[in-house]
This record gives C-alpha cells, structure tokens and sequence, in this order.
C-alpha cells in the first residue's frame, strides 16, 4: 500500500491560493488518489479524486503529473472556514472487493488567518 | 452528494459494559463499509473492513473480539466495543463506497468511558 508524505501544517491568509503538495512514490497502477477535509469532532470530508493530469471541480483542482509519484491539491482563494487537517490518500477503490482501504498519513494543518 | 449517517453521535458509558455504534448509508447500498478510530491530535486509524453478509476483516493489531462489527444489510454496519475501558475513549468513523470510486465518512461518534 502506498504512503503518502504531506507537510504535517502550512499557513495562509484569506484570499490566497493554497497549494498542498503530498508525495506518494510508491503508488500502484489502479490506486486513484483521493484528498479529505476534515474539521474537529468530525468525519472527513470528500475533496477530489483523481487518477491522472488535472482534475477540477467546484472546489479544489487537483494536480498529477505524469509518473504519479506526487500530487498537489489547490484551493484557490481560502477562507477563514478552510481551516482544517487536509489528508492525501491513495487506495484502489474496487466495487466487490476488500480493497479499498484507506491509510491516513498525518495529514496536513492548514490555518487560514483574516 | 452520498450521506453517511452515525448514531448515537456521542455516548458515555462505565468501564466493563459493552456499546453499539450503529454506520447508515441513507441514499445508497454499500457492500463495503470500513471503522475507523481517531484519538485526539492524531489521524484516522483503519480498524476493519465490514462486508455486507460476511465476517469483517479487521487489521493488524485489532482485536475482533474486542470489537464486534455486523454488517447484517447493504444500508447498516455496526460495532460493538464490549467490555469498555477507558483507553477504548475515542472517535469512532465508519466509511462506505458507493458504487463508483468515492469513499464517504459518517460523523463520527465520541465515546467516552468512565
């Protein structure tokens, strides 16, 4: 199963973009890699999923390049809410079958300041 | 989006007695939901994979006689801390795949053992 390695906090200021980059060389053919939010005393969030290149939704993006060893997840003009613990994870997720287990890392401490 | 729902939301219970944490997903079957437990400042620890009509599969180092999961329908898994102690004090997460490649995660439930 691949590890992911992200940085354990960053900070930013309202307004900004955020880009949280989360290394995972180890990554196998069919793991999709999947980024979570998670607030205090709750259960994560869904962010994005992507396999491969660039993936956008209303959001985030998510960036993949080629070899797959790494991903980057941007949030564009954060806000005082988008404080969280942001995790990268990779599993392969498989209709009918016991995969699909997901290893959190550390996750990431994202604090937005006014 | 999918709902994932979790009751009770908090329980607190003496040392030695046994607690039933129930994992609903509303609007979708899921064949395959995963526990998760969460103590404070720390990330998600997979604790088991619960497969609907089979015996779960829990992971390294987790006791299965400790923790009793049921996923009797395609809508509800349960676990059951039997015989609570203190250090069982955690969050409880369940997750289930919805048909595709999404994982989604229920509120979590706090116990705390007295």
């Amino acid at each position: 199963l691949a590890k992911t390695t992200q940085p354990i906090s960053m900070d930013s200021y309202e307004g900004q973009e955020v880009n949280i980059t989360c290394s995972h060389n180890n990554i196998a053919t069919n793991d999709y890699i999947t980024w979570y939010q998670q607030f205090p005393s709750q259960g994560p969030r869904f962010i994005i999923q992507g396999y491969k290149t660039k993936v956008t939704n209303e959001v985030a993006s998510l960036f993949i390049p080629a070899d797959r060893k790494s991903s980057t997840l941007s949030l564009p003009r954060v806000s005082l809410s988008d404080t969280a613990v942001y995790y990268c994870l990779v599993g392969d997720v498989d209709r009918g079958s016991t995969l699909g287990r997901l290893y959190f890392g550390r996750g990431t401490q994202l604090t937005v300041w006014p | 989006g999918a709902v994932v729902s979790q009751h009770p939301s908090w329980v607190i219970c003496k040392s030695g007695t046994s607690v039933k944490i129930e994992c609903r997903s509303l609007d979708f079957q899921a064949t395959t939901m995963f526990w998760y437990r969460q103590f404070p400042k720390q990330s998600l620890m997979l604790m088991a994979t619960s497969n609907e009509g089979s015996k779960a599969t829990y992971e390294q180092g987790v006791e299965k006689d400790k923790f009793l999961i049921n996923h009797a329908s395609l809508t509800l898994s349960t676990l059951t801390v039997t015989s609570a102690h203190p250090e069982d004090s955690s969050f409880y997460i369940c997750s289930a795949i919805r048909w595709g490649n999404e994982q989604f995660f229920g509120p979590g439930t706090r116990l705390t053992v007295l």
